[in-house]
């Protein structure tokens, strides 16, 4: 079966980084992303990894690792407005997503 | 500023009603995808459409639940009848291109169904 493990719940302070880790077990791995959703609307694309490494967006970086079956979202400078979910996707054959259960990170003053 | 678009954003119906969601992938995505989210199961995948043909409906209940996309410009979600566990947000997302793995998805605003 293909399956995602990613925290349920995270709470953190304004200003302050965050790591959202990520476990996967599944097939025809292409590669990992991650969305945010905030309450009520769309889940928004934020970071795609391919290759084993850091990508970094901004505030927001990313990290895999293909061996280890692994990656992570870091947000760096906390806001407020980060409070929402996360997800961690696994790009499958033909361009589907398979989601985690998602990650609802609360940014505290 | 190309959006995904959907209709209706809510909707409420009685069990056994049918319910027809529709969905206009951004001009020239050639890929689109029916997602179910709810609290219990999250995000998944219900079926996806690749130049107007389907793909891939596995994760969809064939008997109540049906997916077409008469035109490139609408993909369309029946469920016929409906039952009280449909109730969700149904997202709907294009991807341009090939579809091969590397695309990012657009999702639409969604579809929230609440089924009495």
């Amino acid at each position: 079966g293909q399956s995602l493990e990613q925290p349920s719940e995270v709470t953190a302070v304004e200003g302050a980084i965050v790591q959202i880790n990520c476990t996967y077990q599944t097939s025809g791995f292409y590669g990992l992303s991650w969305y945010q959703q905030h309450d009520g609307g769309a889940p928004t694309f934020l970071s795609y990894n391919a290759l084993d490494g850091l990508e970094e967006t901004g505030r927001f970086s990313s990290f895999l690792s293909r061996s280890d079956s692994y990656g992570y979202l870091l947000l760096q400078e906390l806001q407020m407005k980060d409070s929402a979910s996360y997800f961690c996707a696994v790009n499958n054959q033909g361009g589907k997503l398979i989601f985690g259960q998602g990650t609802e990170l609360s940014v505290k003053p | 500023d190309a959006r995904v678009t959907q209709t209706p954003r809510h909707k409420v119906t009685e069990m056994g009603q049918e319910v027809t969601m529709r969905c206009q992938p951004i001009l020239g995505h050639n890929t689109v995808f029916w997602y179910r989210q709810t609290m219990m199961q999250g995000l998944e995948l219900l079926a996806y459409f690749r130049n107007r043909a389907p793909l891939d409906d596995s994760g969809m209940p064939k008997d109540r639940f049906s997916a077409e996309m008469p035109d490139a410009t609408l993909a369309t979600l029946k469920i016929q009848p409906s039952e009280p566990r449909d109730s969700a947000v149904y997202f709907c997302a294009s991807v341009p291109g090939t579809g091969a793995g590397t695309d990012t998805q657009y999702f639409g605003p969604g579809t929230r169904l609440t089924v009495l």
